[in-house]
């Protein structure tokens, strides 16, 4: 598709339960990018995809937090056991280069852990 | 380590006015990109416009012009004309080290009144 699609658009959990995230990159985009919103302005790199394998990971909780972008299937991010701390904005970029290109970033999902 | 700083929390300009949003930045990098992108209260991340560090002009999108000067390590956002669809948070920010990933600043909210 011509944009970056991510669902579900909210997601509610309970402390200690499973949140899954999905982004559909724009075709033809090889680079996935994973981050996190917390309070409106902090912007935090989770973790980045150069196809179907990890580019970056230096931002990943890795207890809790994982990641995946298949063939033909939406990346995806995990958080196993949610924590109140986890409640954010997470947004997916994909960008059809690594660096100095403009990643297009999806609509974001808002994660609130109750 | 590499860092975007944006000094300003909020700014406040007429219709019609000119405004500068203040980005300065650390790298020892010698290649990088820098970027602004806009966040209206709708959530949205927006591209603005992107500055290359080899690049030799300053970076122009129609109203949006960076103003880079590289041995201050600065990369002002300048809007011409500003509308009250501006009115939104803009951020800063730059490529790291690696090339794979962004590094945000927190942020300056516009405001834009008639």
């Amino acid at each position: 598709g011509e944009e970056v699609a991510q669902t579900p658009k909210h997601l509610v959990r309970g402390e200690g339960q499973k949140a899954k995230l999905y982004c559909a990159p724009i075709k033809g985009h090889s680079y996935v990018f994973w981050y996190q919103q917390v309070l409106k302005n902090e912007f935090k790199f989770l973790i980045s995809f150069q196809n179907e394998n990890v580019f970056d990971e230096t931002g990943m909780p890795k207890e809790r937090f994982s990641a995946k972008c298949l063939p033909n299937s939406p990346c995806s991010l995990e958080i196993q056991a949610t924590k109140l701390e986890d409640s954010a904005v997470y947004f997916c970029a994909s960008s059809p280069r690594a660096s100095y290109n403009e990643q297009f970033f999806g609509p974001g999902t808002r994660l609130t852990v109750l | 380590a590499q860092k975007i700083t944006q000094t300003q929390p909020g700014m406040f300009v007429q219709e019609k006015e000119a405004v500068t949003l203040d980005c300065t930045y650390d790298t020892s990098d010698p290649s990088y990109g820098l970027f602004w992108y806009k966040q209206p209260s709708s959530g949205e991340m927006i591209f603005l416009i992107y500055q290359g560090s080899y690049d030799q002009q300053n970076a122009t999108e129609g109203r949006y012009s960076l103003n880079f000067q590289k041995a201050r390590k600065s990369a002002n956002l300048v809007i011409s004309a500003s509308q009250l669809g501006d009115s939104a948070m803009y951020f800063c920010a730059m490529t790291n080290q690696a090339g794979t990933a962004l590094i945000f600043g927190k942020g300056t909210t516009l405001s834009v009144s008639s």
